[in-house]
Order: C-alpha cells, then sequence, then structure tokens
C-alpha cells in the first residue's frame, strides 16, 4: 500500500510563474489537508478538501492560492503569480476519516523555491 | 479557537537521558492527542497517539500521558539515543475536524 505521493519532490519558479503541486492520497483516503512550512517553523495548516469539495480553507491565502480534490485524479494546490514569500516547503497529509479524530499520513513534502 | 503551546521549545538531553515535552491546549472538546516527529529535510510522522478514554499510552521507549482536566499531554522519551534528535509537534484534535498544531520543541541528545 503505497504511501502519501507528492510530485514534484522540488520545483524552482521565477517570480509572477505559476507553480502546481500534486498530491496522491493513501489508498482509500479521501481526506486531504495541505500545510507549508517555512525553515525552522511548525506546520501551518492551508486547506482541508474532501473529494471535490473544500471543507475548510481558512489558513489559505485569499489572493494567489487555490486548492482542488477532483473525483479522478490527484490533489492539486495552485500559486499562481509566486513571489519570494512562496518559497518554503508544502507537504499534503490524508486520513482515512476526518482529520480531527484520525491520524494524518504526510507526503514527502515539495520545496518550492522562488528566484 | 483552539490554542495550543509546547514546552519547551529546545530541549537538549545527555543520550541515555529522558526527555519529556509538554503540550497544553484550549478546547475542551478535543479527544485526539498525537505527537509527531520530523527530522530535518523529512516528513512529519507519527510516533505515538492517544484519545481521551486513555490517561496514558506507553511503546517501548516513548510515551504519552494525558490530564484532560488540566488540558495538557506529554511525550516522554526514555533511555535517549542519537536517532532521537528532531522535532516533535503536538497536534490536538477532535473539537473540529483540524489538528492543531504546536510550534515544535527541537530535540537534541548530547552524546
Amino acid at each position: 500500500n503505497a504511501g502519501v505521493m507528492q510530485n514534484p519532490r522540488h520545483l524552482v519558479r521565477r517570480r509572477g510563474q505559476e507553480a502546481r503541486l500534486r498530491c496522491s492520497p493513501m489508498k482509500g483516503h479521501s481526506h486531504v489537508y495541505w500545510y507549508r512550512q517555512l525553515p525552522e517553523e511548525g506546520l501551518k495548516f492551508m486547506v482541508y478538501l474532501q473529494k471535490e469539495n473544500i471543507i475548510d480553507e481558512s489558513g489559505m491565502p485569499k489572493e494567489r492560492f487555490s486548492a482542488e480534490f477532483p473525483k479522478e485524479g490527484p490533489s492539486i494546490l495552485r500559486i499562481q503569480q509566486v513571489v519570494r514569500g512562496d518559497s518554503a516547503a508544502y507537504f499534503c497529509a490524508s486520513s482515512l476519516r476526518t482529520g480531527g479524530t484520525d491520524t494524518q499520513y504526510f507526503g514527502p513534502g515539495t520545496r518550492l523555491t522562488v528566484l | 479557537g483552539e490554542n495550543v503551546e509546547q514546552h519547551p521549545s529546545t530541549l537538549s538531553v545527555q543520550e541515555g537521558d529522558s526527555a519529556v515535552i509538554k503540550c497544553t491546549y484550549s478546547d475542551s472538546a478535543s479527544n485526539y492527542f498525537p505527537w509527531y516527529k520530523q527530522e530535518l529535510g523529512k516528513r512529519p510522522q507519527l510516533i505515538i497517539d492517544i484519545r481521551s478514554n486513555v490517561g496514558e499510552k506507553k511503546d517501548q521507549r516513548i510515551a504519552v500521558t494525558l490530564n484532560k482536566t488540566a488540558k495538557h499531554f506529554s511525550l516522554h522519551i526514555t533511555e535517549t539515543q542519537p536517532e532521537d534528535s528532531a522535532v516533535y509537534f503536538c497536534a490536538p484534535g477532535g473539537g473540529n475536524y483540524q489538528l492543531i498544531w504546536g510550534a515544535g520543541t527541537k530535540l537534541i541528545i548530547k552524546p
């Protein structure tokens, strides 16, 4: 049973470009969470999705950031017009049941560098 | 909303000694209490968790204790080893569908 997959593992973008981060949850998991982590800091919740639904996007900036989890395929975190401050590690996690009471399993992360 | 604090922010112990990290939370509806370990450059991984109907849980050198009345739970690592060096996060959940993450404790094991 493959774990949570994320790609790419490393992504370099120039300011103003778009970044697309992909996350495939563990088999059978329908709950996906995206987190951002700056160096030497903790995890910051961004968004929680179930298939075809955004449940909570309270941690995601209103502008330039969007997320989706389609019926088929991976979850996508999209950052438009990236700026240097978007450089961070982005982790996704998945859980079998609602994440407030269930273990979240993390992917290896995508390290985004904005030049 | 839920307020989560971890103490200490950095902990340095001699190899072989014990380490204790405490997590306090504010949401009385929290009923799930996990601890995650994150090694440098790697993903967070669950090391132990406890639910509110249990006061203590142990797994080899690692244990978690819960005090729901005082709203805190602690991670205990005995006989520490170099590979225990990492950042540890508490992330209580259950009040809603989210885990609320602490800021992390950097554990340093001195040889």
